[in-house]
């Protein structure tokens, strides 16, 4: 059964990039879509984007190009660089499987980690 | 971006009671026989949990008093018999395009 893991800095300042690792155990990260989904406190959620197996991605066009998401197929992990942090960015930040097709709802999900943006 | 609309945006319910809330899309998002329409229930300080995918599949797992329905631009998620443990926020979420959108959230309380 696969189970996602998010890790990374729990604070980031203002102007500086946020980075995050996911890593997958009890599957392969090959031929599924993953995904970065952030939730800010007390509010809903909001898609970040995904990478393909195959390096093949797509970003929320509301975060203005700030965002890239990488896979290292090697360590079964992929990662999420924020670039230009503001306090907006604070957020609990999940990893996530959709499943092989395009069209996949998201499971399982990461328990999530808190990051906050401040100086 | 295709948005999602959730309502009500909260209510309040007793266990036994039957419950329902819809997502309205702001375009279609069925193509051909497939609707693209997930629901996910999250509790405080968790993970979103997938209740139901393609808008009617209920997944592994997902008691079945919990059921979806809908085509098109509307649907809806049922819980006919709300229990204890539902108590959570309830999300839609489009899976036809990109950006991927949620609904806004329906929060399910104790009445």
């Amino acid at each position: 059964q696969v189970q996602l893991q998010e890790s990374g800095p729990g604070l980031v300042k203002p102007s500086e990039t946020l980075s995050l690792t996911c890593t997958v155990s009890g599957g392969s990260i090959n031929t599924y879509y993953w995904s970065w989904i952030r939730q800010p406190p007390g509010k809903g959620l909001e898609w970040i984007g995904y990478i393909y197996y195959t390096g093949s991605t797509s970003y929320n066009p509301s975060l203005q190009g700030r965002v890239t998401i990488s896979v290292d197929r090697s360590q079964n992990q992929f990662s999420l660089n924020l670039t230009s942090v503001t306090a907006a960015d604070t957020a609990v930040y999940y990893c996530a499987k959709a499943g092989r097709r395009f069209f996949d709802w998201y499971d399982p999900w990461g328990q999530g980690t808190l990051v906050t943006v401040s100086s | 971006d295709i948005l999602l609309t959730q309502s009500p945006s909260s209510l309040s319910a007793s266990v036994g009671d039957r419950v329902t809330i819809t997502c309205r899309a702001s375009q279609t998002i069925t193509m051909g026989t497939e609707t693209y329409l997930n629901w996910y229930q999250q509790k405080p300080g968790r993970a979103p949990k997938v209740l139901i995918s393609g808008a009617i599949n209920l997944q592994n797992g997902v008691p079945s008093r919990f059921s979806g329905s809908g085509s098109g631009r509307d649907f809806t998620l049922t819980i006919s018999s709300l229990q204890p443990e539902d108590f959570a926020t309830y999300y839609c979420q489009q899976s036809y395009t990109t950006p991927r959108t949620f609904g806004q959230g329906t929060r399910v309380d104790i009445k």
